[in-house]
């Protein structure tokens, strides 16, 4: 299985600021995703972070608001840039790993935008 | 757009008691339908990833079933206990790729 961190484990913001999360997998994994869980609602795809190339953004979603990084092959990046009281939620990074039909996930990033 | 639902929303049961969800969605380009089970500040937690209709599976006192053809799954607690108390959630994909389409889940609470 992979193992995920994820940093900050929360955060406390204030409108119009920017926010990085960082995740780390323990082994290398081609693709990494974002996903976002507003209040009440389901978890969503943000985006597939791909190593060397842009990340794919899923509809209703774009890359200056949350611009992606992927350096290597353990490591991505998901910023939440102007944030307003809407972008409150947890945000969660995961992947897959060859062989395993589950995804694996990260502990979330719990943001509260005031 | 793909829509999976899950219903309840929320259910509360004393500890014992025998529990079951349910999971819909839309059975055209159906690939794979994975439960997961997702505590407070922990990382969600995968408890059966089922791809073939009449699919059952089992894990200790949880078991799942899937029939893709009317487009639903159902997953069973048996004899619940406080620590099976958590968020579950179902996902569907459609592909290969990993990309998942989740329901809202379904939030058990299980009381001494």
């Amino acid at each position: 299985s992979a193992v995920i961190s994820q940093k900050p484990s929360r955060d406390i913001c204030q409108r119009g600021t920017s926010l990085t999360i960082q995740c780390q997998v323990d082994s290398q994994v081609t693709m990494m995703f974002w996903y976002r869980q507003q209040p009440g609602q389901s978890l969503t795809l943000i985006a597939t972070a791909n190593q060397g190339s842009e990340a794919t953004y899923e509809s209703g979603f774009v890359i200056d608001k949350f611009p992606i990084s992927r350096p290597n092959l353990t490591f991505s990046t998901l910023t939440v840039s102007n944030m307003s009281p809407e972008d409150s939620s947890i945000y969660l990074c995961s992947t897959g790993l060859a062989g395993y039909n589950e995804q694996f996930f990260g502990p979330g990033t719990r943001l509260t935008v005031l | 757009i793909l829509n999976v639902e899950q219903s309840p929303q929320s259910l509360h049961v004393q500890e014992g008691d025998s529990t079951n969800f349910t999971c819909s969605f839309p059975s055209s380009n159906f690939y794979a339908l994975h439960w997961y089970r997702w505590e407070t500040a922990k990382s969600p937690e995968a408890l059966f990833v089922m791809t073939l209709n009449g699919d059952e599976k089992k894990k200790g006192r949880i078991s799942a079933t899937l029939n893709t053809k009317e487009g639903y799954s159902y997953l069973y607690i048996k004899g619940s206990q406080p620590e099976d108390s958590a968020t579950y959630l179902c996902a569907l994909s459609t592909g290969g790729g990993n990309k998942l389409t989740f329901g809202t889940g379904t939030q058990l609470k299980v009381e001494l």
